[in-house]
């Protein structure tokens, strides 16, 4: 069984640029939760996806956007990149939208 | 509005030295109470769900419990490969609802050998 996984680790981008980071869910999940967590803080909820809609979103800007694709793999996509944003995007996935979570290693974003 | 706490923020313990941590919450309809562990850069990884008042979980040195408004996760004879951050989170809402987490900022436990 395959846990989920993340890419790209790290990645150090400009202001006002775009990122995506990518998330395989694990094996059996067909919900996907993104998070992001600043130094120090506990992770915040951005939005969920549930066979590929979108089942809730936290209060994020619209420049973070989703997907979730028919394999139940996601991409988390923010646009117009702030300093502020520079954090570890956590992905999580679990078998039905609320039933326990199971985190991937994250993406380290710095926004320079 | 949903809030999660969790004290102290900091905890140093000596090899051997049991103890306690603290997760209070408020939430409208808890329905479920989450415990992580997370090392540093890394993703958190899954501990314990705790559902219901009275209910307790262990895993090897780790013991969870729930009451109607807190939970406590206690450390029995910790290690130094225990040293992580704890992170409580909890689901709350109407059943078939998202089940976004809400964490609070974690207490980060340190042993020394």
């Amino acid at each position: 069984e395959t846990g989920v996984t993340q890419s790209p680790t790290h990645l150090i981008k400009t202001r006002g640029q775009q990122v995506t980071l990518r998330c395989s869910s694990q094996s059996g999940h067909n919900t996907v939760s993104w998070y992001q967590q600043a130094l120090g803080q506990g992770p915040q909820f951005i939005f969920q996806y549930y066979r590929e809609e979108e089942n809730g979103r936290g209060n994020f800007p619209p420049r973070f956007s989703g997907i979730q694709f028919p394999n139940y793999s996601s991409e988390l996509n923010v646009n117009a990149l702030e300093l502020d944003d520079s954090a570890l995007y956590l992905c999580a996935s679990s078998f039905m939208a609320n039933s326990e979570a199971f985190f991937g290693q994250g993406s380290r974003l710095t926004v320079v | 509005e949903d809030q999660v706490t969790q004290s102290p923020e900091a905890l140093r313990l000596q090899e051997g030295e049991s103890s306690s941590l603290n997760c209070s919450y408020t939430v409208s309809g808890l329905r479920g109470l989450f415990w992580y562990r997370q090392d540093p850069g890394k993703g958190p990884e899954f501990l314990f769900t705790l559902y219901s008042a009275g209910e307790e979980k262990e895993k090897e040195r780790l013991k969870a419990t729930l009451t109607k408004k807190e939970s406590f996760l206690h450390i029995t004879a910790p290690k130094p490969e225990d040293s992580a951050t704890y992170l409580c989170a909890v689901q709350a809402g109407l059943a078939g609802s998202q089940g976004n987490l809400i964490f609070g900022k974690g207490t980060k436990l340190s042993v020394k050998p």
